[in-house]
């Protein structure tokens, strides 16, 4: 089993729906990270959560700790959003040292038709 | 200034010569990474620079060779590379293990 889970793998709406990406983990995380990605490009830092819920424009991604489990929402989608999303969760191990390590998902591929 | 900058963008190089991407942040993270990535799958963790001392290495062949000059550069020096090696390279960097990633636009290498 992946110690991050994303669901779906793949996802085609019209352009102005809702669409919503889940992510669940199963390691110990200090924070979890939205990822957009692309095709061929390089990767763009969404958000980085450790708690509750965070905005930015037509994009919402909420965590909850105790379920270990994470969303992000899209308000209404355009075909600009099409991108692979990612979810990437930062673990610190239990040996300790200064830094963590991102553990990623195997991303949702979104296609949003005009 | 808050970005990851990588150079080349790409690159397309035989299995005998020796190249080096680079990578460049000016935002005073103290921790840098090389990601490879093939298509369709997440990012792999290659190497983690933690104030300029290689502190993960992820079992990577020697053909790929990291190095830290100073704080706000990272290197990776490419030698006799194999035709799988062709992938995206990435780099990111990070101010601490609270803190969030800023990722390059990476290097797309072709090994031929």
């Amino acid at each position: 089993k992946n110690e991050v889970e994303q669901s779906p793998q793949n996802l085609t709406a019209q352009e102005g729906e809702f669409i919503t990406i889940n992510c669940s983990y199963s390691v110990g995380i200090s924070a979890l990270h939205w990822l957009q990605q692309h095709p061929g490009g390089g990767i763009v830092s969404l958000f980085m959560l450790s708690s509750g819920k965070k905005k930015h424009g037509r994009l919402i991604a909420t965590i909850n700790i105790q379920e270990k489990h994470s969303s992000l929402h899209i308000t209404a989608s355009h075909p600009r959003d099409s991108a692979v999303y990612i979810c990437a969760v930062l673990h610190v191990p239990n040996y300790g040292g200064s830094q963590g390590n991102l553990i990623f998902g195997k991303g949702t591929k979104l296609s949003v038709k005009p | 200034d808050t970005e990851v900058t990588q150079t080349p963008k790409h690159l397309v190089m035989g299995m005998t010569n020796k190249k080096s991407l680079k990578c460049e942040q000016h935002m005073g993270h103290r921790a840098m990474y090389w990601y490879k990535q093939k298509a369709k799958k997440p990012p792999e963790l290659m190497f983690v620079y933690s104030y300029e001392k290689l502190s993960i290495n992820e079992s990577v062949p020697s053909r790929f060779s990291p190095e830290c000059p100073n704080s706000s550069l990272l290197n990776l020096h490419l030698h006799a590379l194999q035709p799988e090696d062709s992938a995206l390279y990435l780099c990111a960097s990070s101010r601490g293990i609270f803190y969030g990633y800023t990722f390059g636009s990476g290097t797309r290498l072709t090994v031929v």
